[in-house]
């Protein structure tokens, strides 16, 4: 089983769109979880950290359920410009492991 | 300005041919990491420093070794890079522990092996 696991995609939607991501993650261990934005041959930059009691910021909330064990990212009003792929990522004491990433095609 | 600088950004090199890429950083992170990236994969991690202190992950293979002379750079040497080794050669920095410290990436090197 992979530690970190998302549905590949795409997620194909309209602009204007609402759609949420799903990531799972086997660590129990794991201390912090991340969503990164990661644009096709570009390095993988920050979107948010989540945190236990959900964290919103401007059209993108994430949240986090230790029980379940999974992380969720839910973008409001879809632009064109959030087209990437979203990596979801658990950080234990030192390490970072990745998903595969989600990837999110917004079309006019 | 960038935090995490990576060089070269694209870099060729010939079928066994060593080669070094390198990254810097001016976080003071105690924590530098390398990851390789092919395409539509996630980023794997081959080796993490803790300081001085290295961690290799047990499938990295024995071609890829790193050095870290100080606090600020950290290199990634590919002894006899073979055409499976073309990726994306992505350097990353964190605080060690500590809740919610992301990881900040530099722009990554793309390796094209002939």
């Amino acid at each position: 089983r992979k530690e970190v696991e998302q549905d590949p995609g795409p997620f194909n939607v309209p602009e204007g769109a609402t759609v949420a991501f799903n990531c799972t993650y086997s660590n129990s261990a794991s201390q912090s979880f991340f969503w990164y934005r990661q644009d096709c041959r570009k390095e993988p930059k920050l979107l948010m950290s989540v945190y236990s009691s959900g964290n919103e910021d401007g059209r993108f909330t994430a949240q986090l359920n230790r029980a379940s064990q999974y992380i969720s990212l839910l973008i409001r009003d879809s632009k064109l410009s959030d087209s990437a792929t979203y990596l979801c990522v658990s950080k234990g004491y030192s390490t970072l492991t990745f998903g595969k990433g989600t990837m999110l095609l917004v079309s006019p | 300005d960038a935090m995490v600088i990576q060089n070269p950004r694209y870099q060729v090199t010939q079928f066994g041919k060593p080669v070094t890429l390198s990254c810097s950083q001016t976080l003071n992170h105690n924590v530098m990491y390398w990851y390789q990236q092919k395409s539509s994969q996630a980023p794997k991690l081959l080796f993490h420093y803790y300081d001085k202190d290295f961690n290799n992950e047990a499938d990295t293979p024995d071609n890829f070794q790193s050095r870290r002379p100080n606090t600020s750079f950290c290199f990634l040497d590919i002894r006899s890079p073979g055409l499976g080794d073309a990726a994306m050669y992505l350097c990353a920095t964190s605080v060690h522990g500590g809740q919610n410290t992301e990881a900040f990436f530099g722009q990554g090197t793309r390796l094209t092996v002939v």
